[in-house]
């Protein structure tokens, strides 16, 4: 049973692309997290998703950032006109349920040049 | 809302000591409670989580954490480290209505002396 599949595992992006981060969640896992890693700083939370639905996306910055997890295929974490304060560790976990922990991938990790 | 304090940034001990990383919490209801590891340019590997029951839970890697709730801590233990425990060390609590959307403490780099 595979693990949590991100990729890519590095990304450059000069300021103003965009950047396109895939999660692929374990084999029966519904629930996918993304998380933002700022460099010296622990896990920060931004957004929960389930099969074609944004469920809490509290922790999402309000401009830029979207992400979506459609029926077929991974959950997509999209990052408009990147600016250099977008260069972080970006983890993407997933659960089966909202009562077990999440697992967590290798992550992708921005860097805006 | 749900917050971790990890007070110590840094930590070094020897090979074959004993070590303690402190971890605090503030949830308003029973939490759910992991300490994750993760090597450089890696994720996190769980070690080890708390939902109920036995208060003190063994984890993977001889690793062992006490909830305490009356001081609202979840120190992680280890007996005896080892040179490839140097790492750095997260403590995050879940929400009890989501485990998978956690608030994660800094972290604490463990440097192990030889």
């Amino acid at each position: 049973n595979a693990g949590v599949m991100q990729n890519p595992r590095h990304l450059v992006r000069r300021r103003g692309q965009e950047a396109r981060l895939r999660c692929s969640p374990m084999k029966g896992h519904s629930h996918v997290y993304w998380y933002r890693q700022l460099p010296e700083e622990g896990l920060k939370f931004m957004v929960y998703l389930q099969k074609e639905n944004i469920i809490d996306e509290s922790g999402m910055p309000k401009e830029r950032f979207s992400a979506e997890f459609p029926k077929e295929g991974p959950s997509i974490l999209r990052i408009q006109q990147v600016v250099r304060g977008d260069s972080a560790a970006y983890f993407c976990a997933s659960s089966p349920g909202t009562q077990t922990e999440a697992f967590f991938g290798q992550g992708t990790r921005l860097t805006v040049v | 809302a749900q917050s971790v304090t990890q007070p110590d940034i840094h930590i070094t001990v020897s090979e074959g000591a004993s070590l303690e990383l402190r971890c605090n919490y503030s949830y308003g209801a029973t939490p759910y409670l992991f300490w994750y590891v993760q090597s450089p340019g890696q994720g996190l590997q769980l070690l080890l989580k708390y939902f109920s029951g036995d208060t003190l839970v063994q984890g993977i890697k001889g690793f062992e954490a006490e909830f305490k709730r009356s001081q609202s801590s979840f120190n992680l233990r280890k007996p005896s480290v080892h040179w490839s425990d140097a790492a750095e060390y997260f403590c995050a609590v879940g929400a009890n209505t989501n485990a998978g959307k956690s608030t994660f403490g800094d972290g604490t780099t463990l440097t192990v002396k030889p």
